[in-house]
């Protein structure tokens, strides 16, 4: 079945540093990628998406490109602020043979930590 | 335009009692979903609708969870009898087909059961 895996938290970088979390995936057939971010005691937030391979999706100066090669969606901040400590989840959703399946599947979330 | 809403926002139950969190998506969508999130289980999908009916209930968990759709604007998930393990923070969300596959969030409801 569908899975996304990331890298485990948390992340603590220093203000202004360069952000990385990695993303890889598997799916049965072409997915749409997403980024959501989950401030502290909000709901998710869609940050980013790519609907096909080499797509970047880009957002409040977060990126990440669509690798279907390396089954990957990494997300890449080149300066992060205090404001971006959060909670950040990779989905994917991917209806396969059933073109009205709408389910997303998640990544475990990376939580970052940006000291100032 | 509102987003995703919620009610209640926090709910603290004692164990054996019956819990409705009510659920009122963005006008329009045609899709809602219900969500749970633990930190040993992270976010899981419980159930999703499409134009008001269940279309996977794989994810609800055992007979003390049940789902409705009475109309396009509202949807209940109720949890009778509640148990200390259903602690957790319940999400709903919806989306809208022709729109891509992605999902806005309500705030959630955080469930305590004691």
């Amino acid at each position: 079945g569908d899975s996304v895996t990331q890298m485990e938290g948390p992340v603590t970088l220093s203000e202004e540093a360069f952000l990385t979390i990695n993303c890889t995936y598997t799916a049965t057939g072409y997915p749409s990628l997403f980024w959501y971010v989950q401030y502290p005691g909000e709901g998710l937030q869609l940050l980013l998406k790519a609907t096909k391979a080499d797509d970047k999706g880009s957002n409040k100066g977060f990126e990440a490109t669509y690798r279907k090669e390396t089954t990957s969606f990494h997300l890449e901040k080149g300066s992060v602020q205090v404001s971006d400590s959060a909670v950040y989840f990779c989905a994917l959703s991917d209806p396969g043979k059933d073109t009205g399946r709408r389910a997303l599947t998640f990544g475990s979330g990376t939580r970052l930590q940006v000291q100032p | 335009d509102a987003g995703v809403i919620q009610s209640p926002r926090h709910e603290v139950t004692e164990m054996g009692q019956e819990v409705t969190l009510r659920c009122k998506p963005i006008s329009g969508h045609d899709y809602l979903f219900w969500y749970r999130q633990t930190m040993m289980r992270g976010l899981e999908l419980l159930i999703y609708f499409n134009n008001n009916v269940p279309i996977d209930d794989s994810g609800m968990p055992e007979d003390r969870f049940s789902a409705k759709m009475p109309n396009a604007s509202f949807s209940t998930l109720k949890i009778q009898p509640s148990e200390p393990r259903d602690s957790a923070v319940y999400f709903c969300a919806s989306s809208l087909t022709g729109r891509g596959y992605e999902q806005y969030f309500g705030p959630g409801t955080r469930l305590t059961v004691t």
